[in-house]
Formats: structure tokens, C-alpha cells, sequence
């Protein structure tokens, strides 16, 4: 089955660094979203990106899917932008609509 | 921002009790997800819905868990007989369309003592 692969696992920035979140696939996705989990539990979705650049704010979202990995880039950290990153996929054509997430990336921003 | 709302927001069961958690999704999307993520962080998608009709649904699922979306009911999650391993954080999402872009509630948070 699917699989996603997250790195780094942890990431621990000073405030004001760019941090470059990566997620690979195992197959082609026709859906790949990512999140930002607040440390209460909410998952927000950050881009719905299968292909393409996206921006939002300081947020970029890269993704490449003939070679099946996708990017997530944090300008200028800020301390609220801790939390953990979630990359998730769906099995693509054909498959379930559910999605398929990696093990996260923990970002640790300090003043 | 999500408009997906689940409650209670925490629920503590002893184990063999039951547990039943709710979500409303947003006004507009008749595709409905749970997923459970443990305390390792890793995602279990356990059922979907479209309208009230059951999409796929995992085996775990089908024995001690059961979930209805009844029609201008908010969507239900019920464990039949807790147990400990069932501590986890139980996410609700909807979405327009089946694949479209999935939108998370808060989750309820179960402990299993």
C-alpha cells in the first residue's frame, strides 16, 4: 500500500529561520494535503497541493509528483509556528478517499 | 478555518463501558471520515460516509466499533466495549467530494482506564 515518509522527524529553529519540511511517497497520489497539528489537537489543513507551488503567508508548498515528493517551507519561523507537520496522501486513482499520513515533523521555534 | 465540530472534546471510560463520540460536519459536505491517531502519532482511518451511506470501513471497525451519519443528526462514533488500546485521539473530517481537500474537526480525546 501506500506509504509517506516524513524528515526531518524533529526540527528545533531560532526564531526568525526557514525550515524545509520534506514528504516522499511510495505511489502517485491524486490528493496530497498538508497540516499543521496544534499541541491540543486540531489538525489545520495548511495546502491542498497534488502538484505545483502554492503560497500562503510565509507557508510554500511544493510539490512534485511524477517524482513523488512534496515540500513544505517555513519563512522567517516564528515561536508560534511550533507544533507538528503532517503530510498526508490518498492511494490515488481507483483507491480509497481516505488519507494516508506520515509520522509528522516536530518544529520546535525558540526566541 | 475548519467549521468541523466534534464532542465531547474528552471522554474517560472504564474499560468494557461504552464510548460514543459526535461530529457535525461543515454545512455542505456530505463526505464524512473518522481516523484515530495514537499517542505515536500514526493515523488509523477507520470509516467514511457519504450522506448515510457507508463508503469503507476497516475491520476493527466492523467488530466493536460502530458510526452512523443519520440524516439531520450530527455524525456518531461508538465503541461497544472500551478498552485500554482505544485511548486515542478520535478525528472527525468532511469534505465536498470524496477526493476533495479534507477538513478536520478538534477530536475527541478518550482515555481508557
Amino acid at each position: 500500500g501506500q506509504q509517506v515518509q516524513q524528515s526531518p522527524a524533529s526540527l528545533v529553529l531560532q526564531e526568525g529561520e526557514n525550515a524545509e519540511l520534506q514528504c516522499n511517497f511510495s505511489s502517485t497520489a491524486t490528493r496530497l494535503q498538508w497540516f499543521y497539528q496544534h499541541p491540543g489537537g486540531r489538525l489545520v489543513s495548511l495546502f491542498y497541493n497534488p502538484s505545483g507551488t502554492k503560497h500562503t503567508g510565509r507557508l510554500t508548498s511544493t510539490t512534485v509528483t511524477n517524482e513523488r515528493r512534496s515540500s513544505l517551507h517555513i519563512s522567517s519561523s516564528q515561536t508560534t509556528d511550533s507544533g507538528t507537520y503532517f503530510c498526508a496522501i490518498d492511494q490515488g486513482q481507483g483507491g480509497s478517499a481516505k488519507l494516508i499520513f506520515g509520522e509528522g515533523t516536530k518544529l520546535t521555534v525558540s526566541s | 478555518n475548519s467549521k468541523v465540530i466534534q464532542t465531547p472534546r474528552y471522554l474517560v471510560k472504564g474499560q468494557g463501558q461504552k464510548a460514543k463520540m459526535r461530529c457535525i460536519p461543515e454545512k455542505g459536505h456530505p463526505v464524512v471520515f473518522w481516523y484515530q491517531q495514537n499517542k505515536n502519532n500514526e493515523f488509523k482511518f477507520l470509516i467514511n460516509f457519504q450522506n448515510q451511506e457507508v463508503l469503507q470501513q476497516i475491520d476493527m471497525t466492523e467488530k466493536r466499533f460502530s458510526a452512523e451519519c443519520p440524516s439531520n443528526s450530527p455524525c456518531s462514533l461508538e465503541i461497544q466495549s472500551s478498552e485500554a488500546g482505544d485511548s486515542a485521539l478520535y478525528l472527525c473530517a468532511s469534505s465536498r467530494l470524496g477526493y476533495a481537500e479534507q477538513f478536520f474537526g478538534p477530536g475527541t480525546r478518550l482515555t481508557v482506564l
